[in-house]
């Protein structure tokens, strides 16, 4: 039973097109998290969510919009895209008071 | 502006040897430090997570000590084994003390291989 799981796991899509990526975790975390994966295989946050309330959100495109349903769920949806945001994005989730993370198992975003 | 740095970059070993996996941080004002591991097209998996109070965490072959005074964590792998073969990253929560919600900084990983 997968702890975060995310859809899909690829995606591959042209320039301009507007897509969706899904995140599910099943841990009764009350924290969720978008990370970005770059080509150097450098991580860095997106976004944060405590208890479905958006509590980071670090310089990022306004193309880009997170939407947590419920605690358990956090969607990214991207607008307009780019070729630069080809890129591996994660899921994480955590609970606060533990901090420990756990990552769901990517998607990998192509701009064609 | 908490910065993370992982060295060595890449380290290459041979079978059976004992290695150590470097990790400093600017701020030592750090709630806990985690250690990950991620192979290759996959996600992470944590390995363990150190506490501040703490100043050290074992699990199996591996042992994560931490220095908060010096900024530095090490990841210590006993009798390496092929299947350690992955990037090995370190993070640290960006907001230091109390509830940290939990955003990380990164090292950049370092990629180890154990040959047979």
């Amino acid at each position: 039973d997968t702890a975060v799981s995310q859809t899909p796991k690829y995606l591959v899509t042209q320039m301009g097109n507007d897509k969706s990526i899904k995140c599910e975790q099943n841990l009764g975390h009350d924290t969720m998290y978008w990370y970005k994966q770059d080509s150097k295989k450098f991580l860095k946050i997106m976004f944060s969510y405590n208890n479905k309330e958006l509590i980071i959100n670090e310089t990022v495109p306004n193309r880009f919009s997170p939407k947590s349903p419920d605690k358990a769920h956090l969607n990214l949806h991207i607008n307009s895209l780019e070729l630069g945001d080809s890129a591996v994005y994660f899921c994480a989730s955590s609970q606060v008071v533990s901090g420990e993370a756990f990552f769901g198992q990517g998607t990998r975003l192509t701009v064609v | 502006k908490q910065e993370v740095t992982q060295i060595p970059a890449a380290l290459s070993v041979p079978e059976g040897e004992n290695l150590v996996l470097n990790c400093s941080f600017t701020d030592s004002a750090i709630y806990n430090l985690q250690w990950f591991r991620q192979d290759p097209g996959k996600g992470l998996t944590s390995l363990l997570l150190i506490q501040s109070s703490q100043r050290e965490q074992t699990s199996g072959r591996l042992n994560a000590s931490l220095d908060k005074s010096s900024g530095r964590s090490t990841l210590y792998i006993a009798a390496s084994q092929p299947g350690d073969s992955a990037t090995y990253l370190c993070a640290v929560p960006a907001n230091a003390g109390g509830t940290s919600y939990g955003k990380l900084t990164f090292g950049q990983g370092t990629i180890l291989t154990v040959h047979p």
